[in-house]
């Protein structure tokens, strides 16, 4: 399969731990980006890298959250010191030009 | 980008054509009509983008009105596997300046039903 891909799919955590998540994106693509999604509603905007470089940040990105493209082929998303507000899916996807394709993204429990 | 406005739910029984509209008066000439689908604890799904021409592909047909102030997603033999939520997205060209951010809505919850 040459779609994007996630790890993990399922992560539980207790408040106060600290997770990182990885996003793999389809071959060549040079842009990735990081989605955030809540129960009923739509996936909302977090970042996005062109290659290695992240090039913008929502607000809704707090300081606790970072994310990294080191190589400009794999990211990962880390949040610290978790709260339960961050229980969520978060989704990755990457695109080359006109077209991004979603993973199928990790869902985190903050218990 | 230019908001759209999605029904919240629609209905179809199996074997039936699934019409889906949105509204988007505001699109501005650059931007592009996407949609998306999201079946339950997955990721969206991509289905189809037009800028004012119709277009099809394996999935669906893209109806754009002339105006582009609205386009229609058909499905044209729906199954239960249909089943999911519709995202109707305006985003500018995502090659050259833009890069491509999606904006989602609420979408619709089309059910399909035996």
């Amino acid at each position: 399969d040459t779609g994007v891909s996630q790890d993990p799919r399922h992560k539980i955590t207790k408040r106060g731990q600290n997770v990182t998540f990885r996003c793999d994106p389809i071959s060549e693509h040079n842009r990735l980006y990081w989605y955030r999604q809540t129960l009923g509603q739509g996936p909302e905007f977090l970042t996005y890298f062109q290659n290695e470089a992240q090039l913008e940040k929502s607000r809704l990105l707090s300081d606790r959250f970072s994310a990294e493209r080191p190589k400009g082929s794999f990211s990962t998303l880390e949040i610290q010191r978790t709260e339960q507000g961050d229980s969520a899916m978060y989704l990755c996807a990457s695109s080359n030009h006109r077209v991004p394709f979603f993973g199928p993204g990790t869902r985190l429990t903050v218990l | 980008d230019a908001k759209t406005t999605q029904p919240p739910s629609m209905d179809c029984a199996e074997g039936r054509a699934a019409n889906l509209p949105c509204n988007h008066s505001t699109i501005s000439g650059n931007e592009y009509v996407y949609w998306y689908r999201q079946i339950h604890s997955q990721g969206p799904q991509y289905i189809i983008h037009g800028l004012k021409n119709n277009e099809t592909n394996e999935m669906a047909s893209l109806i754009i009105t002339e105006d582009r102030k609205s386009s229609t997603l058909i499905l044209p033999h729906a199954t239960l596997r249909d089943t999911a939520v519709y995202y109707c997205i305006a985003l500018a060209n995502a090659g050259g300046t833009s890069y491509g951010k999606l904006t989602f809505g609420q979408g619709t919850i089309l059910t399909v039903h035996p």
